[in-house]
């Protein structure tokens, strides 16, 4: 089967930085997405990974690790409005996309 | 921006009754998904289609019946509701041809489904 694995809750405070981990475990690989999604709305695409090393776009980062299975998102200058659930999602192999549970982040004054 | 919309965006409704849940994209989009996605929980993938006339169930057990018969629109049904359908549902889209698709998948606002 498959397996993602995210922590449940972060908390950090406006202005910071905070990394959020993902760690899998699945049939194959063909490609992770990070979603960010606000209570009670539809999921917005954030990044996309398939080979190893880091994407930056603006205040968001993503780094993807091949061979450890494990990827991160680094948010930096934080603001309010980053409160959401962050998702971890995975193509295993020759297949649909697999979701995490989400990190749920609240970000603090 | 995407452009995919699902309605109702609520629905409250007793037990028994069939429901169509509907969404359309205008994107032209060939990959049509249907999640399932309780409070605080993971999206479960339900149902999902690589163009018309083609419908896949997912991961996640379904009641529920899916058809393609046009490119923009992928309608879901429950024939009969039951309390344990309560939960709110996504549909989303992606472009791509291939089998899996490395293009993101676009989210509509979802339907929130309460079974009396």
């Amino acid at each position: 089967g498959q397996n993602i694995d995210q922590p449940t809750e972060m908390t950090a405070t406006e202005g910071a930085i905070v990394q959020i981990n993902c760690t899998y475990q699945t049939s194959g690989f063909n490609g992770l997405f990070w979603y960010q999604q606000h209570a009670g709305e539809a999921p917005t695409f954030l990044s996309y990974n398939v080979l190893d090393g880091l994407e930056e776009k603006g205040r968001f980062s993503s780094f993807l690790s091949r061979s450890k299975g494990y990827s991160y998102l680094l948010l930096k200058e934080l603001q309010m409005k980053d409160s959401a659930s962050y998702l971890c999602a995975v193509i295993p192999g020759y297949s649909t996309l697999t979701f995490g549970k989400g990190t749920m982040l609240l970000v603090s004054p | 921006e995407a452009d995919i919309y699902q309605t109702p965006r609520y629905l409250v409704i007793g037990t028994g009754k069939k429901i169509t849940l509907e969404c359309s994209q205008t994107m032209g989009h060939d990959k049509m998904y249907w999640y399932q996605q309780d409070p605080g929980m993971e999206l479960h993938l339900i149902h999902y289609s690589y163009g018309v006339n083609s419908t896949e169930k997912g991961d996640l057990s379904s009641e529920s019946t899916v058809s393609r018969i046009r490119t923009e629109h992928f309608p879901l049904t429950l024939e009969s509701a039951r309390p344990s359908h309560t939960s709110q549902y996504l549909c989303a889209s992606s472009a791509g041809a291939a089998f899996y698709s490395n293009q993101p998948q676009h989210f509509g606002d979802g339907t929130r489904l309460s079974i009396l």
